[in-house]
């Protein structure tokens, strides 16, 4: 199973709204409503920000919301705050019945 | 709470095996299936598979299978992961993931353990 497709790097100013896609197959991505995202600031664990493409956990802003088209995928930071500057990745459920994560992206807030 | 909390970091030397351990607290370990991802230095996250807590079968991703092995104890509510001949590219922190499964279907990951550093050197 290849990994999914994050861009290596997006950046933005603070208050701006920044996207982050995440491209797969019609096996994983496009094929199922199972894609979630994640947070990790360096040195630290990964937090769930957004599970079954849209879905807020409880104690996540309001800031991030998820949307997928087709088999792309996009994690949407609006308001973007210092303390948003991480790593990213999505993942999805595959028809393989796996688990794949994207390559990760690393946004930086100028 | 909901954490899940891994055992400390380990030095190793090529050859040998490791085993870390992953203990939940706060939820019913049965309840959810055990994730394992490996995240070696400077890169991404690598899903390595998961195992049933219910039936403790273990299913492993490509590249995962032969020296890696998944296993609970549910008595004291523990997961681990015990890696074999280690090879120098086994470097890397391994996380513990805890998930919901229905009908086979792995969703989202949460909560996570604070990771296990397995360093492999001579």
């Amino acid at each position: 199973q290849s990994a999914l497709t994050q861009p290596a790097s997006v950046s933005g100013s603070p208050g701006q709204s920044i996207t982050i896609s995440c491209t797969g197959t019609s096996s994983d991505v496009g094929g199922y409503n199972y894609v979630s995202w994640y947070q990790q600031h360096p040195g630290k664990a990964p937090r769930l920000m957004i599970y079954d493409v849209s879905n807020r956990p409880s104690g996540v802003s309001y800031r991030f919301s998820g949307s997928k088209s087709g088999n792309t995928a996009s994690l949407i930071i609006s308001g973007l705050q210092a303390e948003d500057e991480a790593d990213y990745y999505c993942s999805s459920y595959t028809s393989s019945s796996t688990r794949v994560f994207g390559g990760g992206t690393k946004l930086t807030v100028l | 709470q909901v954490q899940l909390v891994q055992s400390g970091s380990e030095l190793k030397k090529p050859g040998a095996s490791v085993k870390v351990s992953c203990k939940a607290s706060g939820y019913t370990f049965t309840s959810s299936a055990m994730n394992w991802v490996r995240q070696a230095p400077g890169q991404g996250l690598e899903w390595m598979g998961w195992i049933n807590t219910n039936t403790g079968n273990p299913t492993y991703a490509q590249g995962f299978t032969g020296r890696f092995v998944f296993s609970l104890d549910t008595s004291v509510s523990t997961a681990y992961l015990q890696i074999s001949s280690l090879k120098t590219e086994d470097t890397a922190m391994y996380y513990c993931a805890s998930s919901t499964m229905i009908r086979g279907v792995i969703y989202w990951f949460d909560p996570w353990g604070q990771g296990t550093l397995v360093i492999v050197s001579s």
